[in-house]
């Protein structure tokens, strides 16, 4: 069965270097996103991208965020400069169509230090 | 804004005690109530759509329904294997999901 892929699993970095969350979607989707979730907090929407372009964006996605699905398969979030408050767990979702159900990856633990 | 409040936040069955757990939604134009499993540090692994009041769906010992204004998750007969957190969330159109958070469930044998 086709599966979203995150990688890397757990990064480690320190406060105000940049990271690269890298995500391969499920081949036939069309609607790419990118969630977070805080230790013991809910999921929190991040950014949406559809047909190269954000589509949607929540308050939280602010200048250190950017997106790019740089080769047609990868799908990647860039923070520039990490804070302590960005460490979370990153999930990447994709879907088919902008009403089905959206199948998320296992997530990428970053801890800023 | 979109809202969605899951209760209880946490549920202690015994395995085959059946029970139920509650998702009460506001949302502009909902387009879709989606209900996912999270296992503790993995991503939300989905379980069902629903559309429309008065839908239903079922999976083995799970089965989602909805009204105008909120959604259950029947859980018959569970087992420990059931036990994972259960996330609701909702999508309004063209909108990204706006989720939950989460009713933690454990089921002891």
């Amino acid at each position: 069965e086709p599966e979203v892929t995150q990688t890397p699993s757990h990064q480690v970095t320190q406060m105000g270097q940049e990271v690269i969350l890298r995500c391969v979607p499920i081949s036939n989707h069309l609607y790419f996103y990118w969630y977070r979730q805080i230790l013991g907090q809910k999921v929190e929407f991040l950014v949406s991208f559809y047909n190269n372009e954000i589509s949607e964006k929540s308050e939280i996605f602010d200048d250190q965020f950017s997106v790019e699905r740089p080769d047609g398969s990868n799908f990647t979030l860039k923070i520039r400069s990490t804070k302590l408050e960005d460490s979370a767990m990153y999930f990447c979702a994709g879907r088919m169509g902008v009403n089905t159900e959206a199948f998320f990856g296992q997530g990428t633990r970053l801890t800023v230090v | 804004e979109d809202q969605v409040t899951q209760s209880p936040e946490a549920l202690r069955l015994q395995e085959g005690e059946s029970s139920s757990l509650n998702c009460s939604y506001t949302v502009s134009g909902l387009r879709g109530l989606f209900w996912y499993r999270q296992d503790p540090g993995k991503g939300p692994e989905f379980l069902f759509t629903l559309y429309s009041a008065g839908e239903e769906k079922e999976k083995e010992r799970l089965k989602a329904t909805l009204t105008k204004k909120e959604s259950f998750l029947h859980i018959t007969a569970p087992k420990p294997e059931d036990s994972a957190t259960y996330l609701c969330a909702v999508q309004a159109y063209r909108r990204a999901l706006t989720f939950g958070s989460g009713t933690r469930l454990q089921v002891q044998p």
